[in-house]
């Protein structure tokens, strides 16, 4: 069974581009967190999705950032218009259907923003 | 979700046992203990959970003061591998929000040969 998967490992950005951030899920799981590292902080969390729904964005900045979890395919974080503040570690976790106290995390992908 | 309280860093040597603390002194009675784990350039690993009674698992022990107002994590022989930040967490237990973890700025244990 593949743990969390997600790609790209690293992701160099322009300012002002777009970044796209994929997350597979563990087979299985139907609930997905994204959470941000940035440098020298700690993790916090963004967003809580499950399939096709939003349950808890309250993490998430106002702007530029969104997120999805379609039916078919995996998780995406995306930013729009990135800026050098938006450098970090971006790490997705999943959880299964039933519940758990358990998350299951992923290597994360680390945006730079040159 | 309420605070928890840990030392910025600590040291260990190989092979011996390491005694990580955690203060949480505004506990409710529905919140589990969690510990998770970071080793350098990874995501975070589950190492252990708790509510009331003291646990194990192949990877640590978990010890729960009585009053449930501290906990200590115990690496029963640190081995390098073991170099990580350590994440002590509270979480109630929601159905479905296994994943919502609050996590402050951790215990970072260094081990020496």
């Amino acid at each position: 069974n593949a743990g969390v998967m997600q790609n790209p490992r690293h992701l160099v950005r322009r300012r002002g581009q777009e970044a796209r951030l994929r997350c597979s899920p563990m087979k299985g799981h139907s609930h997905v967190y994204w959470y941000r590292q940035l440098p020298e902080e700690g993790l916090k969390f963004m967003v809580y999705l499950q399939k096709e729904n939003i349950i808890d964005e309250s993490g998430m900045p106002k702007e530029r950032f969104s997120a999805e979890f379609p039916k078919e395919g995996p998780s995406i974080l995306r930013i729009q218009q990135v800026v050098r503040g938006d450098s970090a570690a971006y790490f997705c976790a999943s959880s299964p259907p039933w519940g758990s106290t358990e998350a299951f995390f992923g290597q994360g992908t680390r945006l730079t923003v040159v | 979700d309420a605070k928890t309280t840990q030392p910025n860093s600590m040291e260990s040597n190989e092979e011996e046992p390491v005694h990580l603390p955690c203060n949480h002194s505004t506990i409710s009675g529905t919140d589990y203990i969690h510990w998770y784990r970071q080793l350098p350039s990874q995501g975070p690993e589950y190492v252990i959970h708790g509510l009331t009674s003291n646990v194990n698992n192949r990877m640590a022990s978990l010890a729960i003061a009585e009053d449930r107002k501290s906990s200590t994590l115990i690496l029963h022989r640190a081995t390098l591998r073991d170099a990580a930040v350590y994440y002590c967490i509270l979480s109630a237990r929601i159905y479905n929000q296994g994943g919502k973890l609050i996590f402050g700025q951790g215990t970072e244990l260094s081990v020496k040969p």
